[in-house]
């Protein structure tokens, strides 16, 4: 079993259209992130929702919309896009409040490219 | 704001000799993280520390925490090719996990 799984693996879209990228977790943990890999390998965290509530909204454009239907899931929404998107969307998820599993995971990654 | 500084961001390593790795975080934190990735893959989770002086295991890799100091390290010893790949440091606070820029491991003969 896959225990943070994002969708789709790979994505190539053109420039202005719209597209999301999905996460499910089935760890059972209360907190859910959105990362940026750049080509230089740097990670920049988006987004973090704990229990479904947004915590963490780093400076990400509006274009870029997050949603947590439930605490198992987190869906990444992109407004049109730019060629400044294309990247590794990484899908992350950890328990915070509580230290009895303390791991923190990461989804497959999403590869968008747009053109 | 809380910044992770790793170094070195590059590191050659000789098959068989033994390297550190630095990780320094600059404000309080509850957790520190090690993890390792393949070009091309996601993040494969090595170690998690919790507290100061805690010293964890697994085969060539050994990581430490100094929270007084603010410092973890992660140690090869006996470097061999199946270690090449790029090593990230993470810190936890306040359901914020921040990395460091990644140390890129390439280990030769």
């Amino acid at each position: 079993d896959t225990a943070v799984s994002q969708t789709p693996k790979y994505l190539v879209t053109q420039m202005g259209n719209d597209k999301s990228i999905k996460c499910e977790q089935n760890l059972g943990h209360d907190t859910m992130y959105w990362y940026k890999q750049d080509s230089k390998k740097f990670l920049k965290i988006m987004f973090s929702y704990n229990n479904k509530e947004l915590i963490i909204n780093e400076t990400v454009p509006n274009r870029f919309s997050p949603k947590s239907p439930d605490k198992a899931h987190l869906n990444l929404h992109i407004n049109s896009l730019e060629l400044g998107d294309s990247a590794v969307y990484f899908c992350a998820s950890s328990h915070v409040e509580g230290g009895l599993y303390p791991e923190a995971f990461f989804g497959q990654g999403t590869r968008l490219t747009v053109v | 704001e809380l910044k992770v500084e790793q170094n070195p961001l590059f590191l050659s390593m000789q098959e068989g000799k033994n390297y550190t790795i630095y990780c320094n975080y600059s404000t309080t934190s509850d957790r520190l993280y090690w993890y390792r990735q393949d070009p091309g893959k996601s993040l494969e989770s090595l170690f998690v520390l919790l507290s100061n002086g805690a010293v964890k295991q697994e085969g060539r890799l050994m990581a430490s925490l100094d929270t007084k100091a603010r410092l973890s390290t992660l140690h090869i010893t006996a470097a061999v090719h199946d270690l090449s790949a790029t090593y990230f440091c993470a810190v936890l606070n306040d359901y914020k996990l921040s990395f460091g820029a990644g140390t890129t491991v390439t280990v030769r003969a």
